[in-house]
């Protein structure tokens, strides 16, 4: 079993829709998560950390459930530009290059 | 936009022959980190750095080697490229305090033949 898994997609999602995608961790002691987005063949950006208490940002909403162990993205009113993959981060340790990444979720919005 | 680029952007070369890339910063960050991108696999760490000469191995190290002579310039080298190799490889920085990395260069495309 993958450290981090992610479904690769692609999510199609008519412009205007909700989407959500999970990505599930296997360490019961990870520390941190965040999520990235990544343009096609362009670099990853920082998209938003993910807090215990659940933390939005606009149109996005990121949660964690410990209990389950996975994090999750959703993205409301989701535009044209939305389209990327995006990547799942989990720090399993107090060290700084602890940080396992997901391979990405394919997310493309449809007008 | 932050001040990190890397160079070149693209690069084929044949197996067996040296290569290195650089990673550029004007943000004078402490740390830097190389990592490799494959279809279907997370970002891997090759190599980080926490100071001038000061370096560490990630997880997919074998192969690789870095030197840090300056904050700014972060250096990574394929000392005999081999097809595994073949890659997008991408530098980024991470600020004192932070865990994740902040910036991302816009990476290169590596092929080895």
């Amino acid at each position: 079993r993958k450290e981090v898994e992610q479904d690769p997609g692609p999510f199609n999602v008519p412009e205007g829709a909700t989407v959500a995608f999970n990505c599930t961790y296997s360490n019961s002691a990870s520390q941190s998560f965040f999520w990235y987005r990544q343009d096609c063949r362009k670099e990853p950006k920082l998209l938003m950390s993910v807090y215990s208490s659940g933390n939005e940002d606009g149109r996005f909403t990121a949660q964690l459930n410990r209990a389950s162990q996975y994090i999750s993205l959703l993205i409301r009113d989701s535009k044209l530009s939305d389209s990327a993959t995006y990547l799942c981060v989990v720090n399993i340790g107090d060290s700084n290059y602890q940080l396992i990444w997901g391979a990405g979720t394919k997310l493309i919005i449809k007008p | 936009d932050a001040g990190i680029t890397q160079s070149p952007r693209h690069k084929v070369t044949e197996t067996g022959t040296p290569v290195t890339l650089r990673c550029h910063q004007t943000e004078n960050h402490r740390y830097m980190y190389w990592y490799r991108q494959d279809p279907g696999h997370g970002l891997r760490l090759i190599h980080y750095s926490y100071g001038v000469k000061d370096t560490d191995k990630g997880e997919v190290s074998d192969g690789y080697s870095v030197s840090r002579s300056k904050t700014e310039d972060f250096l990574l080298t394929l000392e005999s490229a081999t097809s595994s190799q073949t890659s997008v490889y991408f530098c980024a920085i991470r600020s004192e305090g932070a865990v994740e990395p902040q910036h991302f260069g816009d990476g290169t495309r590596l092929s080895i033949l």
